[in-house]
C-alpha cells in the first residue's frame, strides 16, 4: 500500500521561508494535501494539489509536486510564530477516498 | 466557516466497555470518515461512509467497530468492547460530493481506555 514519509522536525527563524518535504510511494496518487495541526486542535486543511499539476500557490503557501521523484513540498514564505505547528502531508490513491498520512513535521519558528 | 464538530473532546472508559464517539459533519457534505491517531504514530484511516453504507474500511476496522448515521446530522463510531490498544485520538472528517472532495476534520476525541 501507499507509504508517506516526512522529516520529523524543522526549525526556522521568523521571517525566513520554511520548506517541508514529503515523499510517497504510489505513482497513482491523485490528490495530495497539506494539513496543519496546532496543539489541542484538529487537522486544518491548508491546501492541496491534483496530480496533473506541478505547482500551486496560495498567498504565502507554495506547493511543489515532482511526480517523477514522488516528492511533494510545502513552502511557507515569511514564516511567523503563528505558523508553529505540526504539518501533515496526506495523499489519496486511485479512486479511493481514504487519506494516507505522513508522520507529520513539527515546525518551530524561532524569534 | 462551517466546521465538523466532535463530542466528547475526551472520553475515559474501562476496558471491555462500549463507547460511542459522536460527530456532526458539515451540513451539505455526503461523505463521512473516521481516522485515529495512536500517540506517537501516524494518523490512520478507519472507515468511510456514503449513502448510508460503508464504502471503504481498513484492516483496523474489525467487528468491534461500527458506524451509523442515526439521523440527518450525526455520524457515530461505536467500539463494542474496548481494549487498551484502542486508546487514541479519533478524528471525524467529511467531504462534499465532488470526486476526491477535500476532507475537513473535527478537533478529535481523545479516547483513554483504563
Amino acid at each position: 500500500g501507499e507509504d508517506v514519509e516526512q522529516s520529523l522536525f524543522l526549525s526556522v527563524r521568523e521571517g525566513d521561508s520554511s520548506v517541508i518535504n514529503c515523499t510517497y510511494t504510489d505513482s497513482s496518487s491523485t490528490y495530495l494535501y497539506w494539513y496543519k495541526q496546532e496543539p489541542g486542535a484538529g487537522l486544518q486543511l491548508l491546501t492541496y494539489i491534483f496530480s496533473n499539476m506541478d505547482m500551486k500557490q496560495d498567498q504565502r503557501l507554495t506547493v511543489l509536486l515532482n511526480k517523477k521523484d514522488k516528492h511533494l513540498s510545502l513552502r511557507i514564505a515569511d514564516t511567523q510564530t503563528g505558523d508553529s505547528a505540526i504539518y501533515f502531508c496526506a495523499v489519496t490513491s486511485g479512486s479511493a477516498r481514504q487519506l494516507t498520512f505522513g508522520s507529520g513535521t513539527q515546525l518551530t519558528v524561532l524569534p | 466557516e462551517p466546521e465538523v464538530t466532535q463530542t466528547p473532546s475526551h472520553q475515559v472508559t474501562q476496558m471491555g466497555q462500549e463507547v460511542i464517539l459522536r460527530c456532526v459533519p458539515i451540513s451539505n457534505h455526503l461523505y463521512f470518515y473516521w481516522y485515529r491517531q495512536i500517540l506517537g504514530q501516524k494518523v490512520e484511516f478507519l472507515v468511510s461512509f456514503y449513502n448510508n453504507e460503508i464504502s471503504e474500511k481498513s484492516e483496523i476496522f474489525d467487528d468491534q467497530f461500527s458506524v451509523e448515521r442515526p439521523d440527518g446530522s450525526n455520524f457515530t463510531l461505536k467500539i463494542r468492547s474496548t481494549k487498551l490498544e484502542d486508546s487514541a485520538m479519533y478524528f471525524c472528517a467529511s467531504s462534499a460530493r465532488q470526486p476526491q472532495g477535500t476532507q475537513h476534520f473535527g478537533d478529535g476525541t481523545r479516547l483513554s481506555i483504563l
